[in-house]
């Protein structure tokens, strides 16, 4: 079934420690990618989306994610993480880029000062 | 600012008692999505209005109907809301620009079903 998938459901890091965390998904030809983060009693907001182009993709809050087609993985990363930024990420897809998300299970990170 | 809101943040209603959940945008955008959001999950899509027209998902419960009176409001009706209702409700907007589409979130209205 398509779908997308989030590989790890809970991470901890503590200050200063780099972030990865995976998203693929299985759907065939044009997609829109988004990551999303909800931070704790808040609603969810765009850290980055990638439509065309480079497959690096700069967001918000020194966030990155790297498209690699050949491997269906839209993978956000973070060099050094802050307390800040414990919340939970998804990541969505747009198949054929049309108007709807379908969403990853989600990875809720916890970062301890 | 430009934004999505809803209300209220948080309803507690009847088991079977009909309850209806209020989304507005100041966007103007002319796509709008609401969603169920249970606890540890990710968020499930209802339906959406693209305009007037009305796109239901395939496994929304009959349960769950909704309406958009205008371009600015739509409304999430629920007939007779069950314990399993209980859940964050999102309500999304979007528009096309470019060919692609950004959906922007609203802060959610949690129900509680007693």
């Amino acid at each position: 079934a398509q779908s997308v998938s989030q590989h790890n459901h809970h991470v901890i890091l503590s200050e200063a420690a780099s972030l990865e965390l995976g998203c693929n998904y299985s759907y065939g030809g044009t997609v829109n990618l988004f990551w999303y983060v909800q931070y704790p009693g808040q609603h969810l907001q765009l850290l980055l989306k990638y439509f065309s182009g480079d497959p690096l993709v700069k967001g918000i809050k020194g966030f990155e994610a790297e498209f690699i087609k050949s491997k269906f993985s839209f993978n956000l990363r973070k060099p050094s993480v802050q307390w800040s930024d414990t919340a939970e990420y998804f990541c969505a897809v747009a198949p054929g880029g049309f108007q709807k998300l379908v969403f990853g299970t989600g990875t809720r990170l916890l970062v301890s000062p | 600012d430009a934004m999505v809101i809803q209300n209220p943040r948080y309803q507690v209603t009847q088991f079977g008692k009909p309850v209806t959940l209020s989304c507005s945008q100041t966007l103007n955008h002319n796509v709008m999505y609401w969603y169920q959001q249970k606890s540890s999950q990710a968020p499930k899509l209802l339906f959406h209005y693209y305009d007037k027209d009305f796109n239901n998902e395939a496994d929304t419960p009959d349960n769950f109907q909704s309406r958009r009176p205008n371009t600015s409001f739509c409304f999430l009706d629920i007939r007779s809301p069950g314990l399993g209702d209980a859940a964050m409700y999102l309500c999304a907007t979007s528009s096309r620009e470019s060919g692609r589409y950004e959906q922007y979130f609203g802060p959610g209205t949690r129900l509680t079903v007693t």
